[in-house]
């Protein structure tokens, strides 16, 4: 089965450290990846996508680049701010296809805390 | 509204009480999903409605979890004599598109959630 594991948190850096949390997949075919965001108090919200193999999804200073050779989406930014402070959820979604539609698969999360 | 609505926000429940925690998917969405998360974990798929048809009821924990969408639009997810496992965050989120390409990737948009606590 399709299933999604994250690096363990919590992970707490200072503003403008550089940020990678490690996310890698195990699915049959070629799924699309996904980050969302989920900030206290609110829901859970799409951060980037990536939808093919070498595609790299972006937003907000955001990246992560899909890895088909090592099963890998792992999200980095070069300067967080105490804003990013929040729970990152990697996900994937079998693309849709025949009885398919599309379901996503969640990692654990990871919660990141940055401090001024 | 805006955005997904779910209600209540906040339950708390004896055990073996029956709740109804509801779902205001956003208008014209026609694909729509409720998820579980344990504290502590990532959302888990419970159920998928492609409007009013339940498509895949797969990720139901057991026969006391019953879901429905009558009429395509609002969704109200069941859960009867509930146990204290039950305790989680119920999260709906709802897509415009219903998925007929092979590389569709509508976004979904979640509801801020539904914090079930049974005691």
């Amino acid at each position: 089965g399709n299933s999604v594991t994250q690096m363990e948190g919590p992970v707490t850096l200072s503003e403008e450290a550089f940020l990678t949390i490690n996310c890698t997949y195990t699915a049959t075919g070629y799924p699309s990846l996904f980050w969302y965001v989920q900030y206290p108090g609110e829901g859970l919200q799409l951060l980037l996508k990536a939808t093919k193999a070498d595609d790299k999804g972006s937003n907000k200073g955001f990246e992560a680049t899909y890895r088909k050779e090592t099963t890998s989406f792992h999200l980095e930014k070069g300067s967080v701010q105490v804003s990013d402070s929040a729970v990152y959820f990697c996900a994937l979604r079998r693309n849709a296809g025949g009885t398919s539609y599309g379901k996503l698969t969640f990692g654990q999360g990871t919660i990141l805390t940055v401090h001024p | 509204g805006a955005g997904v609505s779910q209600s209540p926000r906040y339950k708390v429940a004896k055990r073996g009480q029956d709740v109804a925690l509801r779902c205001d998917p956003i208008s014209g969405h026609v694909s729509l999903f409720w998820y579980q998360q344990a504290l502590g974990q990532g959302p888990e798929f419970l159920t998928y409605f492609q409007n009013e048809a339940q498509l895949d009821k797969s990720g139901l924990p057991s026969d006391r979890f019953f879901a429905e969408r009558p009429e395509g639009s609002v969704s109200t997810l069941k859960i009867q004599r509930t146990q204290q496992e039950d305790s989680a965050v119920y999260l709906c989120a709802s897509s415009l598109s219903r998925p007929i390409a092979a590389a569709n990737t509508g976004e979904l948009f979640f509801g801020e959630g539904s914090r079930l606590t049974v005691l």
